[in-house]
């Protein structure tokens, strides 16, 4: 089945320094990427997300990169502050079919002031 | 706040029992989705329901059942726990037509803990 890794699983940066984040998914139906901040003692919440007929995508501070071939995406977030701090999910499932959707296992993010 | 409320906040139960856990999605929104969230699966997407339908099936076990009524909140019925039920369950609401590609929005989350 899919498998989603994610690394690392703990990052510690400095505010205004940059965070990267990578994803790796097994699956090569899947086609859509979404990424989730989730806050303490809240819910996730989409930050951005992409599909496999882009290469890049920028919102912001923060920016999606995919490489379909080599099957990874990787979240970017430049000039950090510390509201960046949270656990940060990626995800991958086909466009068409949701029931097959898997998540990373999460990156704890520290922005240290 | 983002417009999906949950409750309850926290539930305590034992073993054997059963629970419902209950969703009311964003105003308009006609699909909601229920996950768990653990220590050990991290993220898992449960099911989804869209204008009363279930319109996707995740990793949902079958004593578990959720239901989407005319009013659209939604219902997520756990039975028969066990320990390993412990969990985070959040729903989570989307407008549009159901894609899987529309934002959803989280609800604050159900702390279920079985004893």
């Amino acid at each position: 089945g899919e498998n989603v890794e994610q690394h690392p699983s703990t990052l510690s940066v400095q505010e205004g320094d940059s965070a990267v984040i990578k994803c790796t998914y097994s699956d090569s139906a899947s086609n859509y990427f979404p990424w989730y901040k989730q806050e303490l003692g809240k819910g996730p919440q989409l930050i951005i997300d992409i599909r496999s007929n882009v290469g890049e995508k920028k919102d912001q501070r923060i920016a999606v990169t995919l490489n379909k071939t080599a099957k990874h995406f990787s979240l970017h977030i430049t000039e950090t502050q510390p509201e960046d701090s949270a656990v940060y999910f990626c995800a991958a499932s086909p466009l068409t079919s949701y029931d097959k959707v898997i998540f990373g296992p999460g990156t704890s993010l520290s922005v240290i002031p | 706040d983002s417009g999906v409320t949950q409750t309850p906040k926290h539930l305590i139960t034992a073993t054997g029992q059963r629970v419902t856990l209950r969703c009311s999605p964003r105003s308009g929104d006609l699909s909601v989705y229920w996950y768990q969230q653990s220590l050990d699966q991290g993220l898992q997407f449960l099911i989804q329901y869209y204008n009363g339908e279930e319109r996707a099936k995740g990793n949902i076990l079958e004593r578990f059942s959720a239901q989407q009524f005319p009013d659209l909140h939604s219902e997520l019925n756990l039975s028969s726990l066990e320990l390993g039920d412990s969990a985070l369950y959040f729903c989570a609401s989307s407008a549009r037509s159901g894609r899987n590609t529309d934002t959803q929005y989280f609800g604050p989350g159900t702390r279920l803990t079985v004893l």
